[in-house]
């Protein structure tokens, strides 16, 4: 079985430009999340989707917005970059089954984003 | 707030030797889930275990065994015969049922701790 795929896998761009960045999940898998690692930060919590609604959502301006299609790919996307956004962005999926104990994240390799 | 706290930044070790990675949580529901990742230099994040706050049991698997301590809020793991190929970042990270339904998880992660291991 395939395992997350994320496109482009690298990014350039300059400041005030927007971005999206695309991942499609294990078939399968129901619920995509988002998350921002740099080396300030670490990797940090974007958002979570499920059913093409977002379920939870980190601390982060309302710059990143993502969106869930039908078939549960995902995009995320990035208005007015600044250069802190420069980092690698990776995606994760999990099945969404109610009740199961073992459910996890698996995560695809990344897009990694530089803002000059 | 949940927090996950990995006071290793770095650490190397000889090939075959043992080591232990740390890892203490803060948390303030009674319901949560614990996870380790690997991080190897290509980038992508590597699915090791998944605990579940109900289930104290520690486990091994291979080279790889774990210690969930709910008393001293800690979740650390050990690599035992340490290989060239177990060099990289490992994440410790941590859910709380209150942000996770079924499969949902908002993980909060620890900073990392980067294991080199020498042959």
């Amino acid at each position: 079985k395939a395992g997350v795929t994320q496109t482009p896998r690298y990014l350039i761009k300059t400041r005030g430009q927007q971005v999206t960045l695309s991942c499609s999940p294990i078939s399968g898998h129901r619920s995509v999340s988002w998350y921002q690692q740099t080396p300030g930060q670490g990797l940090q919590f974007l958002f979570e989707y499920f059913s093409e609604t977002q379920r939870n959502k980190g601390n982060f301006p309302g710059r990143f917005s993502g969106r869930q299609f039908s078939n549960s790919r995902s995009e995320m996307n990035v208005s007015t970059l600044e250069l802190g956004d420069s980092a690698l962005y990776l995606c994760a999926s999990s099945l969404f089954l109610a009740g199961d104990s073992t459910d996890t994240q698996y995560f695809g390799p990344g897009t990694r984003l530089t803002v000059l | 707030a949940q927090k996950v706290t990995q006071a290793q930044t770095e650490i190397s070790v000889v090939e075959k030797e043992d080591v232990t990675l740390d890892c203490v949580y803060e948390t303030r529901d009674t319901t949560y889930y614990l996870f380790w990742y690997k991080q190897p230099p290509s980038g992508e994040l590597v699915f090791l275990i998944r605990r579940n706050s109900f289930d104290e049991q520690n486990e091994i698997s291979g080279r790889y065994s774990w210690n969930f301590q709910k008393s001293t809020s800690s979740f650390n793991f050990t690599i035992t015969a340490s290989q060239v190929v177990d060099s990289a970042v490992y994440f410790c990270a941590l859910s709380e049922a209150e942000n996770s339904g079924a499969g949902s998880y908002q993980l909060t992660f620890g900073k990392g701790t980067k294991l080199s291991v020498i042959p």
